[in-house]
């Protein structure tokens, strides 16, 4: 049973740039969150998807955008990106609910120059 | 958010049992209490979580306290493979918030 799976594994932007990247939750899981994490911190959140629909967000700027499609597969969209937005993107699905635990991909690392 | 405290890093010996405390004292009546475990260049992991009552599963047991204000994982017999960063979260509704975690190493 594959697990969350993300794309790219890597990827190399230019200040100013936008970016897409990818993620297919685990099968049968309905809700997909992405999480940034700076390097040596913990993962920190930035939204949430279910339905189709944005269900909570965290502090990050209008910049950071998303996208969940009917087969509940996601996307995070960072526009104008900075030198700050170098971080590995975490993927994370889960069914809906704080009784069930959440499967994580094993990221994207950006890296903006 | 609920916050939750972590020692910073612990220590253990390679098939030694290893408790790894967690304190909320702010913990809602709905939050479940979750543990993740990071290792170097993955993804976190999920390791177990509890509402009220004690749990086990094949990687861990957690141990919540009578006023679930905090809780201690533990890892029966420690490997080298448990090496890593140990996330202990209060899941609400929605996000996890993860802190700083307890680094855990282990010696062979």
């Amino acid at each position: 049973d594959a697990g969350v799976t993300q794309s790219p594994t890597h990827l190399i932007k230019t200040r100013g740039q936008q970016v897409t990247l990818r993620c297919s939750p685990k099968s049968g899981h309905d809700t997909v969150s992405w999480y940034q994490q700076a390097l040596g911190q913990g993962p920190q959140f930035i939204f949430q998807y279910y339905e189709e629909e944005e269900r909570q967000r965290g502090n990050f700027p209008d910049r950071f955008s998303g996208h969940q499609f009917p087969n509940y597969s996601s996307e995070l969209n960072v526009n104008a990106l900075l030198l700050g937005d170098s971080a590995l993107y975490l993927c994370a699905s889960s069914l809906v609910g704080a009784n069930y635990g959440y499967t994580f991909g094993s990221g994207t690392r950006l890296t903006v120059v | 958010d609920a916050k939750t405290t972590q020692p910073n890093s612990m220590e253990s010996n390679e098939e030694e049992p290893v408790h790894l405390p967690c304190n909320h004292s702010t913990i809602s009546g709905t939050d479940y209490i979750h543990w993740y475990r990071q290792l170097p260049s993955q993804g976190p992991e999920y390791v177990i979580h509890g509402l009220t009552s004690n749990v086990n599963n094949r990687m861990a047991s957690l141990a919540i306290a009578e006023d679930r204000k905090s809780s201690t994982l533990i890892l029966h017999r420690a490997t080298l493979r448990d090496a890593a960063v140990y996330y202990c979260i209060l899941r609400g509704d929605y996000k996890l918030s993860f802190g700083a975690g307890t680094t855990v190493t282990v010696r062979a």
